[in-house]
């Protein structure tokens, strides 16, 4: 069955500064990846979806995807302490099958 | 690492006939949740809970649908009756209440449910 590991467990960067997460998955014939951030006790905000091995870009956040080494990840420039949340790597075959990551706890210190 | 159990992984029902999603989040969370994912489309939020109440609900969380979690067993979503439109994928999650609820959040693995 899939594994997603996403590393760090937490993280704090300085206001400003790259934020980089990480997602490792096990299966390689995966072939649809999103990061979600999650704000408050309900809502789940897609950032970026990535589909094919390189860059994806969206706004200051960008995934990079190298299915070869089953390793996705999410880069966040000049953050801000708003974009303090839990973000979630959600790695599957098409849109069956999801698995989620348990998340990176980022905090953005002014 | 800490596991979400959901149960069944499948469940095919006829329309109007309740049913039951189960399930068993990690030991000793405190916060749980539910969410649901129509085939190809972004993953919603219905509604979370803690200490045997319902916190926030969305307007997806309809009057059909009710959770509990009786006695710490697993945590349920119900909907009675069912329609068409709940054919969707559910997930479970589950967090500890330090801090929730920007806490990890843990996944179950979800539970395709297929109204007929």
């Amino acid at each position: 069955q899939q594994k997603v590991q996403q590393s760090p467990e937490s993280l704090t960067v300085s206001e400003g500064a790259m934020a980089s997460l990480n997602c490792t998955f096990s299966d390689g014939t995966s072939n649809n990846f999103r990061w979600y951030r999650q704000h408050s006790a309900k809502g789940l905000e897609v950032l970026v979806s990535i589909f094919s091995d390189g860059e994806k870009e969206e706004g200051r956040f960008t995934a990079h995807l190298n299915r070869a080494n089953l390793h996705v990840s999410l880069h966040i420039r000049e953050p801000q302490p708003s974009d303090s949340a839990v973000y979630l790597c959600a790695v599957s075959y098409g849109n069956e099958k999801i698995t989620f990551g348990a998340g990176t706890k980022l905090t953005i210190k002014p | 690492g800490p596991k979400v159990l959901q149960i069944p992984s499948h469940q095919i029902i006829d329309m109007g006939q309740m049913v039951t999603l189960n399930c068993d989040p990690v030991s000793n969370h405190l916060y749980f949740y539910w969410y649901k994912q129509i085939l190809g489309q972004q993953m919603e939020f219905l509604v979370n809970f803690y200490n045997g109440k319902v916190m926030e609900k969305s307007k997806l969380f309809k009057d059909q649908f009710s959770v509990e979690r009786p006695d710490g067993s697993y945590f349920t979503l119900k909907i009675q009756p069912t329609a068409l439109e709940d054919s969707a994928v559910y997930f479970c999650a589950s967090s500890s209440g330090q801090g929730a609820p920007n806490e990890r959040l843990f996944f179950g693995h979800g539970t395709k449910l297929s109204v007929l």
